[in-house]
């Protein structure tokens, strides 16, 4: 029973460039969440996802983040244009429904972006 | 004030004793109430979670909710080294169903 993935583990990208992040939530799990953590820090929500819709992204930088989860595939984190700001582990939660009085939140592994 | 503040610590307890970590949180109307653990380098993972008011106890981990006081905790009997870690309390709260505040953590050393 796999729980949830991402990937890369670790990503490495210049000023300027693009990160994408990737998630793969718990198997029958539809809800997925974005967290960010800075070095020495709790984590911070970014946003919520159901298939198809964004539901919560009050989390979300306004510019360069974005976030998407279709219908096929995995959710993706997107970073256009990365600062050395943007350093830090983003982890992946995913729940089974949206209701957190009866469900928990499973984490993934996390992608730790480093910004040169 | 933050929505859901912890003790960064660290906090260091004898191995065998009883670790006590706390948590407050600023929305009165917060629903339920989560505890995980995270070692260093590695993803959170659920401890337990909470809901009612009183005491609530798996193995050695015990979580405690006051609602009126608007504080959360978590004892950890028999404390090993394995126990060291930093310890996220994290809430619901009332102004979003969708989402999950944490704190900043504390960290917990057991020693030998």
């Amino acid at each position: 029973n796999a729980g949830v993935m991402q990937n890369p583990r670790h990503l490495v990208r210049r000023r300027g460039q693009e990160a994408r992040l990737r998630c793969s939530p718990m198997k029958g799990h539809s809800h997925v969440y974005w967290y960010r953590q800075l070095p020495e820090e709790g984590l911070k929500f970014m946003v919520y996802l159901q298939k198809e819709n964004i539901i919560d992204e009050s989390g979300m930088p306004k510019e360069r983040f974005s976030a998407e989860f279709p219908k096929e595939g995995p959710s993706i984190l997107r970073i256009q244009q990365v600062v050395r700001g943007d350093s830090a582990a983003y982890f992946c939660a995913s729940s089974p429904k949206r209701d957190t009085n009866t469900d928990t939140q499973y984490f993934g592994p996390g992608t730790r972006l480093t910004v040169l | 004030q933050k929505e859901v503040e912890q003790n960064s610590g660290p906090l260091s307890v004898p191995e065998g004793a009883i670790a006590s970590l706390n948590c407050t949180y600023s929305d009165r109307g917060s629903q339920s109430f989560f505890w995980y653990r995270q070692y260093s380098g590695k993803s959170p993972e659920l401890i337990m979670f909470i809901y009612s008011n009183g005491d609530k106890e798996d193995g050695r981990f015990t979580a405690q909710l006051n609602k009126a006081s608007q504080y959360v905790s978590l004892l950890i009997r028999d404390s090993q080294p394995s126990d060291s870690a930093t310890y996220l309390c994290a809430v619901n709260p009332r102004s979003s169903a969708s989402k999950i505040i944490f704190g900043s953590g504390t960290r917990l050393s057991i020693r030998p």
